[in-house]
């Protein structure tokens, strides 16, 4: 069955960094989204990207945050200037096209480390 | 803004019984109602997934209901098994069309 794959599966970086977090979805989906995990806490809505744009953002996607479709394949999630907030599992998710019904396929998510 | 809220936050019992995890949420308007496992340090393992026109999902010893207009869903997991201890979280699909809202998860152990 196709799965959503996300690289690095741990990246940890320097407080002001900016870190790259990547996404391969699944191939024939439109719809990509970014989600995060604080230890402890619930999931949480980032972003949401369709048609190369963004289609809606959560009030944490700020301007330290962009997101990315470079090529046909990857969906990235940059970070310009990390805070030791930012810490947290990351998960992509994708769905295909169709009506808002359609489920949300989730990656096994980055883990990100700031020091 | 849709809030889901899940309940027992937490939940022991012994290998063989029942059990029913509880998920609320505020807002009845959904598309549809996901529920996901998740083990330790690893990802979103989606289990069920009810469209909002449907009443329960069923997936082996797995059941889970949906009654839209209280905002309620239950997930059944029947003879418990070591292998099913993890949380398990519920996820709303409404609002803006894409946004998935979770709830904070039920941390299973199932007992030898």
């Amino acid at each position: 069955e196709p799965e959503v794959t996300q690289t690095p599966s741990h990246q940890v970086t320097q407080m002001g960094q900016e870190v790259i977090l990547r996404c391969v979805p699944i191939s024939n989906h439109l719809y990509f989204y970014w989600y995060r995990q604080i230890l402890g806490q619930k999931v949480e809505f980032l972003v949401s990207f369709y048609n190369n744009e963004i289609s809606e953002k959560s009030e944490i996607f700020d301007d330290q945050f962009s997101v990315e479709r470079p090529d046909g394949s990857n969906f990235t999630l940059k970070i310009r200037s990390t805070k030791l907030e930012d810490s947290a599992m990351y998960f992509c998710a994708s769905s295909p096209p169709g009506s808002s019904n359609q489920p949300q396929h989730f990656g096994d998510g980055t883990r990100l480390s700031i020091l | 803004k849709q809030e889901v809220t899940q309940i027992p936050a937490a939940l022991s019992v012994p290998e063989g019984e029942n059990l029913v995890l509880n998920c609320s949420f505020t807002d009845s308007a959904i598309y549809n109602l996901q529920w996901f496992r998740q083990d330790p340090g690893k990802g979103l393992t989606s289990l069920l997934l009810i469209q909002s026109s449907q009443r329960e999902q069923t997936s082996g010893r797995l059941n889970a209901s949906l009654d839209k207009s209280s905002g309620r869903s239950t997930l059944y997991i029947a003879a418990s098994q070591p292998g099913d201890s993890a949380t398990y979280l519920c996820a709303v699909h409404s609002g803006g069309y894409q946004k998935v809202t979770f709830g904070i998860g039920t941390k299973l152990q199932v007992i030898p």
